[in-house]
């Protein structure tokens, strides 16, 4: 069984450019969650989907956004990337439920913007 | 909100037993889960406390005390590879919660 697959894994931007990051979920998982991770702040949530829908949004700005497909592969979208948006971007698929607290991650995708 | 407290930093010596404390703030929840972190490398899943008590699974165990609002990771007879971050992780009953992650605790083994 294949595990959650994030592209590119590696990235570098500059400053005031967007990125898109791409998430595909473990098959027959329809929970996809976002994740931005930094030195000292742990995994601080951005999204969660479930089947198209966006479920849960963490506290950050308008500029990161998010859309999971059919497939419940997902997508995640930073426009005007700022210096401080440098991080490893994790996603996360599980099973439905709430109950279900096992989460299954990419390898992530590590920004830096410059 | 729920609010996830881990100390930033544990060494312990190889062949020894460590324990990584996770006090939290929430009214309610499913469970508290740990998750190891290699460097370079993705979360993994290492248990779950649905109830109180403790659970084993080889040389980790984790517990958990809903009264206290309490629970910890226990790891034994340390190997340099167990040297990785350790995060507690809760989702609240209320609502469609995410699952939310402690800073984490960067355990360091040392010879």
């Amino acid at each position: 069984k294949a595990g959650v697959t994030q592209t590119p894994r590696y990235l570098i931007k500059t400053r005031g450019q967007q990125v898109t990051l791409s998430c595909s979920p473990i098959s027959g998982h329809r929970s996809v969650s976002w994740y931005q991770q930094t030195p000292g702040q742990g995994l601080q949530f951005l999204f969660e989907y479930f089947s198209e829908t966006q479920r849960n949004k963490g506290n950050f700005p308008g500029r990161f956004s998010g859309r999971q497909f059919s497939n419940s592969r997902s997508e995640m979208n930073v426009s005007t990337l700022e210096l401080g948006d440098s991080a490893l971007y994790l996603c996360a698929s599980s099973l439905d439920g709430p109950r279900n607290t096992e989460a299954f991650f990419g390898q992530g995708t590590r920004l830096t913007v410059v | 909100g729920q609010s996830l407290e881990q100390p930033s930093e544990v060494t312990a010596v190889e062949g020894a037993i460590v324990q990584i404390n996770c006090t939290y703030q929430t009214s309610g929840f499913y469970g508290l889960s740990w998750y190891q972190q290699h460097d370079g490398g993705a979360p993994t899943f290492l248990s779950y406390n649905a109830l109180d008590g403790l659970e084993e699974t080889g040389r980790f165990s984790s517990f958990l005390s809903r009264s206290d609002s309490y629970g910890y990771l226990l790891l034994q007879e340390l190997q340099m590879k167990d040297s990785a971050s350790y995060f507690c992780a809760v989702r609240e009953m209320w609502g469609n919660t995410p699952l939310v992650f402690g800073k984490g605790t960067r355990l360091s083994v040392i010879a």
